[in-house]
């Protein structure tokens, strides 16, 4: 069974504006980290964001926010004023297991229009 | 700001051949990863080292695949005889210790073409 999903294979927003990827995810572990990264046609993998399972604010990195929904089991990427340069693959993530192996979901490609 | 770094950053190789994909994680860190993302889809974890012995391992990681810390600073993924599904991006990760707030860091990958 899937562990993180990702139900927007593809978006298209226009420029300067914000926008919102959305992630599920299904753990049973009372402790547990949500990731975002960006990977640009470049490939690498960068990484924007970071959420903890006891962390009661929402994580915020510049324009990245996580709006993080604990009883939703969601934990979906917000990007406020968005640039050409935000154009990318993004990948939603989980870390889990002794050695908190990071699993990922199937990603969303975001165009940003100008 | 110290980064993992992988070599090389691109391989090409015929299918049968072994392969060697060389990473050197950042110093102070104790995890160390292997992953590979198969063009257009997602990432997947093949193998966690830890203390100098794999720790996890996916089904993905059979026994074409072994990994080595041979001297302290690199850590390596070998394939032994190359099939053509082996073709994909293979990305290096460390981390320095478990738990929160440890962020796990990605090289820049190696893309390893079969032909």
């Amino acid at each position: 069974a899937q562990k993180i999903t990702q139900t927007q294979p593809g978006m298209f927003v226009q420029e300067k504006e914000a926008v919102t990827l959305d992630c599920t995810y299904d753990t049973s572990d009372q402790s547990y980290g949500l990731f975002w990264y960006k990977q640009p046609s470049s490939g690498e993998m960068i990484f924007l964001i970071y959420q903890g399972s006891y962390d009661e604010q929402n994580a915020t990195e510049g324009r990245y926010s996580l709006n993080f929904q604990k009883a939703r089991k969601s934990a979906n990427l917000v990007i406020s004023a968005s640039q050409l340069g935000d154009s990318a693959m993004y990948f939603c993530a989980m870390r889990e297991g002794r050695d908190d192996k990071i699993i990922f979901g199937k990603g969303t490609r975001l165009h940003i229009l100008p | 700001e110290p980064e993992v770094t992988q070599t090389p950053s691109h391989q090409v190789t015929q299918m049968g051949q072994e392969v060697i994909l060389r990473c050197v994680p950042i110093s102070n860190h104790l995890y160390f990863y292997w992953y590979r993302q198969i063009l257009g889809q997602k990432v997947e974890f093949l193998v966690s080292f830890y203390n100098n012995e794999i720790s996890e391992k996916s089904e993905i990681f059979d026994d074409q695949f072994s990994v080595e810390r041979p001297d302290g600073s690199n850590f390596t993924l070998k394939i032994r005889s190359t099939k053509l599904e082996d073709s994909a991006m293979y990305f290096c990760a460390s981390r320095r210790q478990r738990g929160e707030d440890n962020e796990q860091f990605f090289g820049p990958g190696t893309r390893l073409t079969v032909l």
